[in-house]
């Protein structure tokens, strides 16, 4: 089934530890997403991609890291988790940047304690 | 920069209609997307907004003011498996993703 994927679906972690959150899509597309989304403050995002190789800084990007390497992966990484950073994360990507429909993967609860 | 205001919730009856009103100020629009999120689950696509009008789906429809800065998804006959936020979302020139409101969570009641 064609998509985009997440793992793992819901971590508990402890600070300080690092974490990689794994996004995988077979749909092609080109631009890719993370976004992070917390009760009262919607969906923010974290870094983007608009093309394999290349990666941008979003809105909240402290704290956090992504490579490009391929089209079809687009992992987040916390180098040294915070609790500030328990959330839900939610990878997305869409066939080009900007006005393009965008198909979300089911999210990653994080709770960092 | 951009602003997006949303209602933060509303409620609404089985087999009525209900509007989910959206607002937004920014430098430079590309068009507005409308997006039904269910507790625990992904955001899904509903539809997108470009040019000034109404765009009618099925039940749900979304109107769109460039002039005014306004949207609305316009939900008809609603059905218990509505309740959801219904999250308004800016494509801004330039930008690399899209903006989005805080949502507004929808409950539809019997």
């Amino acid at each position: 089934i064609a998509g985009i994927t997440q793992a793992p679906t819901s971590q508990i972690l402890a600070a300080g530890r690092r974490m990689t959150l794994r996004c995988t899509q077979d749909m092609r597309h080109n631009a890719m997403y993370w976004y992070r989304q917390d009760l009262g403050l919607g969906l923010r995002l974290i870094h983007y991609s608009n093309t394999a190789g290349t990666t941008g800084k979003g809105e909240v990007p402290d704290g956090y890291s992504v490579s490009r390497a391929n089209t079809d992966d687009f992992p987040l990484t916390l180098a040294s988790a915070v609790p500030s950073q328990t959330s839900v994360y939610f990878c997305a990507s869409s066939q080009k940047q900007g006005a393009s429909e965008a198909f979300f993967g089911q999210g990653t609860r994080l709770t960092v304690v | 920069g951009q602003n997006i205001d949303q209602p933060t919730e509303m409620t609404a009856t089985e087999g009525a209609i209900v509007q989910i009103n959206c607002t937004y100020q920014t430098s430079g629009f590309n068009g507005l997307f409308w997006y039904q999120q269910h507790a625990g689950e992904a955001p899904t696509f509903l539809s997108y907004n470009v040019l000034d009008g109404l765009e009618e789906k099925g039940r749900f429809s979304s109107f769109l003011s460039r002039s005014k800065g306004y949207s609305y998804l316009l939900l008809k006959e609603l059905q218990m498996k509505d309740s959801a936020s219904y999250l308004c979302a800016v494509d801004q020139t330039g930008a690399n993703n899209l903006f989005f409101g805080t949502g507004t969570r929808l409950t539809v009641i019997p």
